[in-house]
This record gives structure tokens, sequence and C-alpha cells, in this order.
């Protein structure tokens, strides 16, 4: 069985400081992860990926995450948080090449950006 | 490449009428997802195809909701009848069965209001 938890549901940061958006999974098969974006009554965007491939994944928008098989996490970080960047992010695993190919998603983390 | 496309964007009606969503996807993906994201949530998995067939549809309310993906392109997702729960925004995602374009494409969604 698969799961993602995403430890929270609210982030707030300052403009030019840090993101830290965490995630951990669970996963019977060796795991796909996303990270997508969605801005308000906006579409889902993807953010990046990890797909076995190097775990240090970096995406669009200066995000980059870190896949970490010894603490199952998956967690999305920025050095420099813009305004722009305030959204939802949701953090979503995947079976591809298990039983059935599902995509789970995560709850979603707020992100608030203040000036 | 064009995206997914989903119709209507905006839906309102009255409860216990009917109303159906169309999605097409990206062409030549062979798996499609329809999610249901109520305000504030992360989306659900309501119904996977691969090609025309149904990987799972453990989630769908049977009772009410009916998808079908006719010749394995295009989709149409049913509520019949329609209940206040309802609503929320109902996103298509299509994925490649590929190695390496593992992530998963969003519609834009159809936010539904029922009254």
């Amino acid at each position: 069985a698969q799961s993602v938890t995403q430890l929270d549901s609210h982030v707030s940061v300052s403009e030019g400081t840090p993101v830290l958006l965490r995630c951990n999974y669970s996963s019977s098969y060796s795991p796909s992860l996303f990270w997508y974006v969605q801005h308000p009554n906006k579409g889902l965007q993807l953010l990046l990926k990890y797909t076995s491939a190097a775990t240090l994944v970096k995406g669009i928008n200066g995000f980059e995450a870190e896949f970490k098989k010894s603490e199952t996490s998956f967690h999305l970080t920025k050095p420099s948080a813009h305004m722009s960047d305030a959204a939802e992010y949701f953090c979503v695993v995947s079976d591809y090449g298990g039983a059935t190919n599902k995509l789970i998603f995560g709850t979603g983390t707020l992100l608030a950006v203040q000036p | 490449e064009a995206g997914v496309a989903q119709s209507p964007r905006y839906k309102i009606i009255e409860k216990r009428q009917s109303v159906a969503f169309w999605c097409n996807p990206i062409s030549g993906h062979a798996t499609l997802y329809w999610y249901q994201q109520i305000l504030g949530q992360g989306p659900k998995l309501l119904i996977q195809f691969q090609n025309n067939g149904v990987v799972d549809d453990s989630q769908l309310p049977k009772d009410r909701f009916s998808a079908e993906r006719l010749k394995g392109v295009d989709s149409t997702l049913k509520i019949q009848p329609a209940k206040l729960e309802d609503s929320a925004v109902y996103l298509c995602a299509s994925r490649s069965h590929f190695p390496g374009q593992l992530e998963a494409f969003f519609g834009q969604g159809t936010r539904l209001t029922v009254v």
C-alpha cells in the first residue's frame, strides 16, 4: 500500500527567506515521487519529479527536493521565497512499475509568503 | 504539445439533477484519471483507466457516479443524481506509459457547485 504525509498544512515565510515543505511517504514498491503546485483557481502544475535517478532533483522556479530512502522523505526546498510562490503544494507518490500505477496525493501544504 | 482539455470549466446545478464532465487527454497517453478535489483538501482518486479499461474505481460512489472512456481516448464522468456534498473541482489527468515520462498532466478542472 502507498501513502504520503505532508507534515504541515500551512507554512508561512517572509519573502527572501528559505522554504521547506515536508513530505514523508510509504510505498511497497520503488516509488516515483512528485511535487505539484496549485495556484488559486488554476490547474496542477508539476514542479519536479524523482524517478530513481539522481536523489537530488531540481525543478522549476528554483525549487528542489531530495529523496532520502532511509528517512522515507522527499522534502521540497527553495533558498529564497518569492511572493509568486504563494500557493498550495502537493506531494504525490506513485508505484509506477507496480501493480496499479496509482497516483496518491498528500493533503497539501498551503504556503504563504509575507512581504 | 496540447494539454489535457476539460469542459465545462464551471457548472452550477440543483441537487438531484444530473451533470456530465468531459476530458480529452494528451494524445497517446494510455492512463487517464478522474480526481475529486473538495475545497481545502487534496485530490481524491475517483477512477483510473488504462486505455479503455478500468484499473481502479474503488472510491467511485457507483450509486450515483459513472465514467467511461470509449475507444481509449476521451472520457466522460457523470453524476446522477447530484448531492450537495458533490460540490468540488473535478480534475482529469493523463499519463504516458513510457519510462522517463512518468508525471501526470492535469487539466484545468471543472468546478461543480450543487445548490
